[in-house]
């Protein structure tokens, strides 16, 4: 049974870089989409990108400009980077696994437990 | 960017079927999954390839996806089911979630 654990900076000033990881505990790293998706508090879910085990990327268009996603095989982490960041990136952020079971058709089966991020200074 | 609209809320009965739709320009080319997700907690898959359970699910959650809109359906629902429910679909190789529903047992 894989479990994800995420980590990071809960508090981060505007214009700053907002920096989270995730481990991948009991389960391949490799064969997966691993995405990161945020939920600002009280709205729905919005999906940030993806990354696969051999760091190839792929990020939602209107964020890719302040958005890096990177990934260390040996430790099975994968981990996010928001440059410049304002008041509307507050939001809990949730990493996942995505599961490709055809043709990029992509499901999200294993998630971690969410970091709420807030911006303010 | 393509969208999925949902109602924002849907209230049923316990016992009774509670019906949630996802409507999307030509939804039923592409394939719906559908999250759960409960106060505090990260979503859970409930759905996937429109109609698909996951291991553990319930049979009483089910799915189904034509023309501009997929529907998620929860026959006989429990009072265990009440939480968000979020559809979600694939812009060419961009992920896109729903607006959400949140589904109350009365």
């Amino acid at each position: 049974q894989v479990q994800i654990q995420q980590w990071g900076a809960g508090l981060v000033k505007p214009s700053e870089t907002l920096s989270l990881t995730c481990a991948v505990y009991g389960g391949s790293f490799s064969g997966y989409y691993w995405t990161w998706i945020r939920q600002p508090p009280g709205k729905g879910l919005e999906w940030i990108g993806e990354i696969n085990h051999s760091g190839g990327t792929i990020y939602k268009p209107s964020l890719k400009s302040r958005v890096t996603m990177s990934v260390d095989t040996s430790k099975n982490q994968f981990s996010l980077e928001v440059r410049s960041v304002t008041a509307a990136d507050t939001a809990v952020y949730y990493c996942a696994r995505g599961y490709d079971y055809g043709g990029r058709e992509i499901y999200f089966d294993s998630w971690g437990q969410g970091t709420l991020v807030t911006v303010s200074s | 960017s393509y969208e999925l609209t949902q109602p924002p809320s849907v209230s049923v009965s316990p016992g009774q079927t509670a019906s949630i739709t996802c409507s999307g320009h030509k939804l039923g080319d592409k394939y719906a999954c559908w999250y759960q997700q409960k106060p505090g907690q990260s979503p859970v898959l409930v759905i996937y390839q429109d109609a698909k359970r996951p291991s553990g699910i319930p049979e009483r959650f089910s799915g189904s996806n034509s023309g501009n809109t997929a529907t998620l359906t929860i026959s006989g629902t429990q009072a265990m089911d009440e939480a968000d429910y979020y559809c979600q679909a694939w812009d060419s190789t961009t992920g896109v979630f729903g607006t959400g529903t949140k589904v109350t047992v009365l």
